[in-house]
């Protein structure tokens, strides 16, 4: 079981938005404004798409972003596309002792 | 671009040890933190330990799963990071990807292609 909970699935059609939580504690995603997100197409390595809760590395599109409230991030998919269609991954900073933890994974489909 | 490649992964009994490489390029290598994160087939991400580099004391940790079964290392000589993995075990088996470990704030921000490793009798 992961350690972040986040939605097995979810879906849009294109042109519309998207919403993927990620629930935490405390202890790592209310904690720290270190929640960073990934998206990882099949058969791909994940790739880096939010960090610091809402920080878009550069070539990421505007239209994914990213907020956080209490223990709840999330990432919104703006404006969906037929390329946006991947499985996306939260991670938070847990402390000098768990370090680094993830959600078990959300699968966006674009209708 | 960071480039990064892993090797070394295959198939391997229970109990049995395996060591990991990633030779990594496009990045001074000598400054960098570096990170493993595996990824069971079909599953979810996991992150297994990180290094730092030798200004900031070089040292790794892990995750409670891996700690003292596995160890990381580097070689800035020739930009190659290393997993040791021993006392495998079943749940072990997944894809091993070398990350680049930018900061807190960024984590993660470059990962390889990934090694397969699977731990069966």
């Amino acid at each position: 079981q992961s350690a972040l909970t986040q939605p097995p699935s979810a879906s849009g059609s294109p042109g519309q938005s998207v919403t993927i939580s990620c629930s935490g504690t405390s202890s790592d995603v209310g904690g720290y404004n270190f929640v960073s997100w990934y998206q990882q197409h099949p058969g791909k390595a994940p790739k880096l798409i939010i960090s610091e809760v809402s920080k878009r590395p550069s070539g990421v599109p505007d239209r994914f972003s990213g907020s956080i409230s209490g223990n709840t991030a999330s990432l919104t998919v703006s404006g969906l596309q037929a390329e946006d269609e991947a499985d996306y991954y939260c991670s938070s900073y847990a402390g000098y002792k768990n370090f680094w933890v993830f959600g078990g994974g959300t699968k966006l489909t674009v209708l | 671009e960071v480039q990064l490649v892993e090797s070394g992964g295959g198939l391997v009994k229970p109990g049995g040890s395996l060591r990991l490489s990633c030779a990594a390029s496009q990045l001074t290598f000598t400054n960098a933190w570096l990170s493993w994160v595996r990824q069971v087939p079909g599953k979810g991400l996991e992150w297994v330990g990180l290094i730092r580099n030798r200004a900031d004391g070089g040292t790794a940790d892990y995750a409670a799963p891996v700690r003292g079964r596995f160890s990381i290392s580097r070689d800035d000589s020739t930009n190659t990071l290393y997993l040791q993995m021993s006392s495998l075990k079943t749940e072990d088996t997944a894809v091993y990807y070398c990350t680049h470990y930018g900061s807190n704030s960024v984590p993660f921000d470059s990962w390889g292609q990934g090694t397969l490793v699977t731990v069966s009798s």
